[in-house]
């Protein structure tokens, strides 16, 4: 396994376009998070998926973001009439989550998708 | 709800001196405590982590950290730092899976 990637590393899209990311976790994790870092920031939570359920949404997502994992297995997140304040790295990452220490692993995180809105 | 707090936004070392990167959390529970390190347009690595146990861990790249409960800290260390070692290191916390991250301590080695 080679670990989350995220695909596109970059993209720049003009105000008012849709955007879609898309993340492939570590097969046998069961979790999966995406966050946003901007400049001079520490990731911020966005949202998380147990399998295929959406377990969590942050209060700062507004409607203009969507996120998916429809088999458990990648994820896709999508935003719609990008603003600039948008503009930011999108983070996923993967663990593998259980009631007991022993079945807990760390975030896995993934190279990211920086995103440019002009 | 978790939070963590680093104290130095910025840090400057010069190299092969001794550094300390403060974290301190705040949870009514018991939680998971993290540091991990990014480098320039990267994703995040973690150094080291604290499940339970020990209260002294080791990490990658000679870093270690002390879980201190009372303090309610996590300070990460090394002993001797290397030009390598610049990069921005975050402390993070989770209860349920679900990271919350400190603002980042920037550390940057001096020739």
């Amino acid at each position: 396994d080679t670990g989350v990637s995220q695909d596109p590393r970059h993209k720049i899209t003009k105000r008012g376009q849709n955007v879609t990311f898309r993340c492939d976790p570590i097969s046998e994790h069961n979790r999966l998070y995406w966050y946003r870092q901007t400049l001079g920031q520490g990731p911020e939570f966005l949202t998380y998926f147990q399998n295929e359920a959406q377990l969590e949404k942050s209060r700062l997502l507004s409607d203009r973001f969507s996120a998916e994992r429809p088999k458990g297995s990648f994820s896709t997140l999508e935003i719609q009439r990008t603003e600039q304040g948008d503009s930011a790295m999108y983070l996923c990452a993967s663990s593998l989550f259980g009631n007991k220490t022993s079945t807990f692993t760390e975030a896995f995180f993934g190279q990211g998708t920086r995103l440019t809105v002009v | 709800a978790q939070s963590v707090t680093q104290l130095d936004s910025q840090v400057p070392v010069f190299e092969e001196a001794p550094v300390e990167l403060r974290c301190n959390y705040s949870s009514s529970v018991s939680v998971y405590l993290f540091w991990y390190v990014q480098y320039p347009n990267q994703g995040l690595q973690l150094l080291l982590k604290y499940l339970s146990g020990s209260t002294l861990v080791k990490g990658i790249n000679g870093f270690e950290a002390e879980f201190n409960k009372s303090q309610t800290s996590f300070h990460l260390r090394k002993p001797s730092v290397h030009i390598s070692d610049t990069a921005e290191y975050f402390c993070a916390v989770t209860l349920w899976g679900k990271l919350t991250f400190g603002t980042g301590t920037r550390l940057t080695i001096i020739p």
